[in-house]
């Protein structure tokens, strides 16, 4: 079965510093991974996706991911903290179901604050 | 944002009721699915159709049965509601045309006392 772990519950770092949230999958085969975000009392919202293209994944408000197959992770970075980026993360692969339904095996959550 | 509303958005219940959580989709999308998320376990799939009618279990679907008899709705009934069912139950839809993005529901936050 696949599996996701993310390294650190909790993450701080200061406004304007580098922002790197980690991310570790086990697939037997080439997954499909994303990265969500989910806002205090909101749904996820997808930040970006890797699907076997690039391997340097860019995805909205300024974060990107790198796929690393020989160390199986898909990490998450944005150069520059910004106060609108605390919220909590989360990591997923995905899986094929019957008929085609994705299976979205998650991570447990990293909790990024940023400081002023 | 995918056109994706749960009813209620927030429930408290006494153990060993019924619960039924809906969730309505406009955006006519094949798969839905019901999650829990719970601290330090991420979302967990409990659910999942790929049609109507058409529902099969996900990794934590004991205590859980749903039902889909239109494209657009998706229920999730808990029969005998337990304290261990306290939780934020997410929705979430996703199509070919979607490729593998699933798009998530506000969510229902339970809590059975």
């Amino acid at each position: 079965a696949q599996s996701v772990t993310q390294l650190g519950s909790h993450v701080s770092v200061s406004e304007g510093a580098l922002v790197l949230l980690r991310c570790n999958y086990s697939s037997s085969v080439p997954p499909y991974l994303f990265w969500y975000v989910q806002y205090p009392n909101q749904g996820l919202q997808l930040l970006l996706k890797y699907t076997s293209a690039a391997t340097l994944v860019k995805g909205i408000n300024g974060f990107e991911a790198e796929f690393k197959k020989s160390e199986t992770s898909f990490h998450l970075t944005k150069p520059s903290a910004h106060m609108s980026d605390a919220a909590e993360y989360f990591c997923a692969v995905s899986d094929r179901y019957r008929q085609g339904a994705q299976k979205l095996v998650f991570g447990q959550g990293t909790r990024l604050t940023i400081n002023p | 944002d995918a056109g994706i509303t749960q009813s209620p958005r927030h429930k408290v219940t006494e153990t060993g009721t019924p619960v039924t959580l809906r969730c309505h989709q406009t955006e006519n999308h094949r798969y839905m699915y019901w999650y829990r998320q719970d601290p330090g376990h991420g979302l967990r799939l409990i659910h999942y159709s790929y049609g109507v009618k058409d529902t099969d279990k996900g990794e934590v679907s004991d205590g859980y049965s749903v039902s889909r008899s239109k494209t657009e709705d998706f229920l999730l009934t808990l029969e005998s509601a337990t304290s261990s069912q306290t939780s934020v139950y997410f929705c979430a839809i996703s199509d070919a045309t979607t490729a593998y993005e699933q798009y998530f529901g506000p969510g229902t936050r339970l809590t059975v006392t």
